[in-house]
Parts: C-alpha cells; structure tokens; sequence
C-alpha cells in the first residue's frame, strides 16, 4: 500500500516571499505520478502541478515547481512570489500506474496563509 | 464548458436513513471516484468506477455502496446514514488513457445528527 506524508499541517508566508511545502512518500512501485493540489476556502480541489516519476527533469507550472528527489521519495512544492489567492489547504497525491485508471492516495494537507 | 456537478451541496439527515448523493460529469469520462475528507485528513478513497456496470471498493467502503449504469453519473448511496458518515464528500472523475488528472466536484457537506 501507498502512504503520502506531508508533516507541515501549517505554514505562513509573506505576500511576495517564497515557500516550501514538504511531502513524502512511500511505494514499492517504480512508475507513478505525483501531484500536488489546491484546495482554498472554496473547497474546490484544483490541480497545481504533477510530476512524472519517470522523469528526472522537474515540472514547473508558472510560480509552482516542485523538487522531486525519487531515491529519497520526497516531493516538495516551491512557490515562488507568494500571493494572498495562494492561501489554501495544500494536497500532495500519488497515483501508481495501472491498466485501468487511476487512483490517489492524499497526504493529510498542509495549511499555507500568505500574509500580506 | 464540460463539468462535475455534485448534489445537494449541503444534506442533514438522521442517524438510519438512507441517503443519496449525486455526482454527474459531462466530460464523458470513463473514470469516477467518491472520496470523503475529514478534519486532519486527507482525501480518503470511498469507491470507484472504471466505467458503466463497473464498481470497486475503495479505501473506506463500508457502509456505503455506488452503481453506475451510464457514464455521466456516480451516485453514492449511504444505506444506513450513521454520525461517523458526517464528512465533506468529493466526486472526481478522469479518462479512460492513464496517467491522468483527476477532476474535482464542488463537494457535498453531509450532517449526520
């Protein structure tokens, strides 16, 4: 079984700063996805960026980007130039590959205020 | 614009009912997922579908129960509404072809007194 650990519950910020979200992770599997998402007081949950395991190259997306360290099974976001709509309940998500479909296994969240 | 609705987006009901959630898409997607969030936690997966007559149980199945006799719709069915059952729920879906993003509904907040 897949576990995802992200052990910041909260973090702050300030407008224009940046910030790093931390997550772990543990599989057996050797091609998977992660992804991170947003989920602001709308509740919406909104995909920010995924990673590839495949791929050594890090994404990026904008602001976002992500350090994916596969040996150590660490998968954190960077968000560059913080702003007040950044403030949201952060998602980190793993899915392994099959033959049909997909399904997430979610971290616990962490809590990011942008201060301004 | 092709969607994901869920409704109601807010239900109380009473300890023993039967109640039903309804999740439709019109992306034509293959893919659907019912998930529950709770405080402290994560999404956690409740069941999923990889098309129509097809349903799995997910992570935290019991007492709930889904069918799926189109593409569109997903609906979650708890059979015996019970307090540990108030939580936010989210249906998402995705394509068929993996690996793909899945696509978040609004949720629905349930209220189990």
């Amino acid at each position: 079984a897949q576990t995802v650990t992200q052990s910041q519950p909260e973090m702050s910020v300030q407008e224009a700063e940046t910030v790093t979200l931390s997550c772990t992770y543990d599989t057996s599997e050797s091609n998977y996805y992660l992804f991170w998402y947003k989920q602001p007081p709308s509740r919406q949950m909104i995909l920010v960026i995924r990673q590839e395991a495949y791929k050594q190259q890090n994404a990026t997306e904008n602001r976002f980007s992500v350090n994916f360290q596969k040996a150590a099974k660490s998968f954190s976001l960077k968000i560059s130039d913080s702003q007040l709509g950044d403030t949201a309940m952060y998602f980190c998500a793993f899915t392994r590959l099959n033959n049909a479909g997909n399904m997430l296994t979610f971290g616990g969240g962490t809590r990011l205020m942008v201060k301004p | 614009d092709a969607e994901i609705t869920q409704s109601p987006r807010h239900k109380i009901t009473e300890t023993g009912r039967q109640v039903t959630l309804a999740c439709h898409q019109t992306w034509n997607h293959n893919n659907m997922f019912w998930y529950r969030q709770d405080l402290g936690h994560g999404l956690r997966l409740i069941h999923y579908s990889y098309g129509v007559h097809d349903t799995n149980k997910g992570e935290v199945s019991d007492g709930y129960s889904v069918s799926r006799s189109n593409t569109e719709d997903l609906p979650l069915t708890l059979e015996s509404a019970a307090s540990s059952q108030t939580s936010v729920y989210f249906c998402a879906s995705s394509e068929l072809d993996w690996p793909d993003t899945q696509y978040f509904g609004p949720g629905t907040r349930l209220t189990v007194l």
